[in-house]
């Protein structure tokens, strides 16, 4: 198994850009989230899913967008990029959201974000 | 909310003991521990549920107190392997985290 694959790596965009963050798992994971990671900030929530058709906003949800047409894909959407979204995106899921306090966190590597 | 851990950043030499903090203003259904090494994703630790339950992972262990709403993460003769960021995550839907604690073993 692939686990959480996050697609790209690394990517560099211009301030007003609009981009796709691609977040996958092939673990039939009914809950999916994206945070983000500052220095000295830990990892804050920016969207959250627990289950196909169904998102919910997070911590910081300002300037980004989320979908989950499929079980397995959570894409993240920058509209319009800004330099205060220069982070690193982190997704993750685990498997039951009625257990959610029961089910760890699996994590993708992760996308290195800067925009300019 | 995010739980609040402390202490922010910890400096161990091999072989010393450490404890991390964490407490949260929410009532709590459990508390998941992660561990991020440097430019790598976080991993998971344990899940800590109520019932003040103590679970381990190789020579770390972890207490639960969900009265005061807050868990405890103990590092016994720490390794240089165990250096990186600790993260707890409060059990409920969804999960936040604190801001992480930097722990450093040195030799």
């Amino acid at each position: 198994n692939a686990g959480v694959t996050q697609t790209p790596k690394f990517q560099v965009l211009k301030t007003g850009q609009s981009m796709t963050l691609q977040c996958a798992q092939d673990m039939n994971h009914e809950y999916m989230s994206w945070y983000r990671q500052d220095p000295g900030m830990g990892l804050r929530l920016i969207h959250y899913s627990v289950g196909a058709g169904i998102t919910d906003q997070g911590e910081v949800p300002n300037g980004y967008n989320v979908s989950r047409s499929t079980t397995e894909d959570f894409p993240l959407r920058l509209l319009s990029a800004a330099p205060s979204q220069t982070s690193v995106y982190f997704c993750a899921s685990s498997y039951s959201i009625r257990k959610s306090y029961n089910s760890p966190l699996h994590f993708g590597n992760g996308t290195r974000l800067t925009v300019t | 909310q995010q739980p609040v851990q402390s202490p922010q950043a910890v400096i161990l030499r091999e072989g010393e003991d450490a404890v991390i903090n964490c407490s949260s203003s929410k009532a709590l259904y459990s508390v998941h521990w992660y561990r991020q090494k440097h430019g790598e994703a976080p991993v998971f630790l344990m899940i800590l549920l109520k019932g003040g339950e103590q679970k381990g992972h190789e020579k770390i262990s972890a207490s639960f107190n969900e009265k005061k709403q807050q868990s405890s993460l103990y590092l016994t003769a720490s390794q240089l392997s165990y250096s990186g960021t600790y993260f707890c995550g409060s059990g409920n839907t969804p999960l936040v985290f604190g801001k992480g604690t930097r722990l450093s073993v040195i030799a």
